[in-house]
């Protein structure tokens, strides 16, 4: 079974602030992880995916994310957080024979001007 | 890039009638779609896998009867809620997957408001 775990549900951070989302998984094969952005009331968009390639992972608006095999770790950073940047964010991680792709309990970030 | 589109984006409807969700893979063939609800403030909790021409599979507490899935084609799947009731009241996304893609494809979603 596969697993993810987002510590903080709730991260706030002035604008211009360093902005770090935790995430932990758990995953009996090589995993395949992602992270997505959710404004309210509208689908989710992909920040990022890890897919055994590199292991630090550019995505859009500034994001990037490390895969750390040894800690289970994947976390979520941006160097400078803007106002826009609040939403809530979600961690997932897909793998096996299914490819179900699971979600984490998501992490509510807010910019503080 | 690959597209799903959702509709309703929005529903609303009274208690004990059925309502249709349709998600639409565009130029791109879904060979497996998953089924998510999400409760307000909530995560995605997936109700289903379903693939194409073969029975849906739901997970641990998901109604099969209530929540009737159909995937006839590549690119068509759609979610029938049967006897709607308030407590069905939620935030219904699909998600098209195919293979040999890294990714998965996103519907906008669908509030459902029962009444």
């Amino acid at each position: 079974a596969q697993s993810v775990t987002q510590l903080g549900s709730h991260v706030s951070v002035s604008e211009g602030a360093l902005v770090l989302l935790r995430c932990n998984y758990s995953s009996s094969v090589p995993p395949y992880l992602f992270w997505y952005v959710q404004y309210p009331n509208q689908g989710l968009q992909l920040l990022l995916k890890y897919t055994s390639a590199a292991t630090l992972v550019k995505g859009i608006n500034g994001f990037e994310a490390e895969f750390k095999k040894s800690e289970t770790s994947f976390h979520l950073t941006k160097p400078s957080a803007h106002m826009s940047d609040a939403a809530e964010y979600f961690c997932a991680v897909s793998g096996g024979a299914t490819n179900k792709l699971i979600f984490g309990t998501g992490t509510l970030l807010a910019v503080q001007p | 890039g690959a597209v799903v589109s959702q509709h309703p984006s929005r529903v609303i409807c009274k208690s004990g009638t059925s309502v249709k969700i349709e998600c639409r893979s565009l130029d791109f063939q879904a060979t497996t779609m998953f089924w998510y609800r999400q409760f307000p403030k909530q995560s995605l909790m997936l109700m289903a896998t379903s693939n194409e021409g073969s029975k849906a599979t739901y997970e641990q507490g998901v109604e099969k009867d209530k929540f009737l899935i159909n995937h006839a084609s590549l690119t068509l799947s759609t979610l029938t809620v049967t006897s709607a009731h308030p407590e069905d009241s939620s935030f219904y996304i699909c998600s098209g997957y195919e293979m040999g893609l890294d990714g998965y494809t996103f519907g906008s979603g669908t509030r459902l408001t029962v009444v």
